[in-house]
C-alpha cells in the first residue's frame, strides 16, 4: 500500500520560515506534490517534485529526496494569509493514482 | 481557467437513500478523482478514473461506486447511504502522465446522512 506521514500541526511567527516535512511509503514513485487549503476552501496546487532537489516558487520551495522517501515544503517570510492546511500527495503505485497525507495545519502568530 | 464543478454544495439525505454526486470538468483532463475529507484524516481516495468507462478503486471504495460515461463527467454513487458516509466529498481532475502532478479541485459537496 501507500502511506504518507506529516505533522498534524505547526505554529510559526509572522515573517519567519517554516518547514513542513512529509515521508512516504509507496510501491512505486512518480512524484510528490504539495497543496494548500484554507478553511472552507478547496485544495490548491503549490508544487510538484519528480526529481531530487529543491524547486522554488516565490516564497514557497519544495524539496525531494527519493532515496530517503522524504520531502518538505518551505515557506519563507510568513504572512498571516499563509495560515492554512498543507497536504503532501504522492503519485506512487500508478501514474494516475494520487494519494494525500492527513495534512498539516499551519498557524501563524503575529 | 480550469473549472471543476460539483453539482451540489450541501446535501442532506436519509439512511438507505441512493445518493448521486456529480462532477464536471471543462479542461479535457483524462484523470478524475473522488476523495472524501474528514477532520484529521486528510483526503482519502475513494475512486479514480483515467479514461472514459475506466475506473479503479482507491483506498476506501466500500459503499461507493462511480460512473464515467463521458470524459468531462465523473459521478460518485452511494447505493445506500449510511451515517458514516457523512463527510465532505471533493472531486478533482488532472492530466494523464505529465510532469506536474497538478490536480484541480471542485468546491466540495458536504453530505449529511441522517
Amino acid at each position: 500500500g501507500q502511506s504518507l506521514e506529516q505533522p498534524s500541526e505547526v505554529t510559526a511567527v509572522e515573517g519567519a520560515i517554516v518547514q513542513i516535512n512529509c515521508t512516504y511509503q509507496t510501491s512505486g514513485f512518480y512524484g510528490l506534490s504539495w497543496y494548500q487549503q484554507h478553511d472552507g476552501g478547496a485544495p490548491t496546487f503549490l508544487s510538484y517534485n519528480a526529481l531530487d532537489g529543491l524547486e522554488e516558487t516565490g516564497r514557497f520551495s519544495s524539496f525531494l529526496s527519493r532515496s530517503d522517501s522524504y520531502g518538505y515544503l518551505l515557506l519563507q517570510e510568513l504572512q498571516m494569509k499563509d495560515s492554512a492546511s498543507y497536504f503532501c500527495a504522492v503519485r506512487g503505485s500508478s501514474a494516475s493514482k494520487i494519494i494525500f497525507g492527513s495534512g498539516t495545519r499551519l498557524s501563524i502568530r503575529p | 481557467d480550469v473549472k471543476v464543478t460539483q453539482s451540489s454544495r450541501y446535501l442532506v439525505k436519509r439512511t438507505g437513500e441512493k445518493v448521486f454526486l456529480e462532477c464536471v470538468q471543462d479542461m479535457d483532463h483524462e484523470n478524475m478523482f473522488w476523495y472524501r475529507q474528514d477532520p484529521g484524516l486528510g483526503l482519502r481516495l475513494i475512486y479514480f478514473s483515467y479514461d472514459v468507462k475506466m475506473k479503479e478503486k482507491g483506498d476506501i471504495p466500500e459503499g461507493y461506486s462511480v460512473s464515467r460515461e463521458k470524459k468531462e463527467r465523473f459521478s460518485l454513487i452511494l447505493e445506500s447511504a449510511s451515517t458514516n458516509q457523512t463527510s465532505m466529498y471533493l472531486c478533482a481532475s488532472g492530466l494523464a502522465g505529465g510532469n506536474t502532478g497538478e490536480l484541480f479541485f471542485g468546491e466540495g459537496s458536504r453530505l449529511t446522512v441522517l
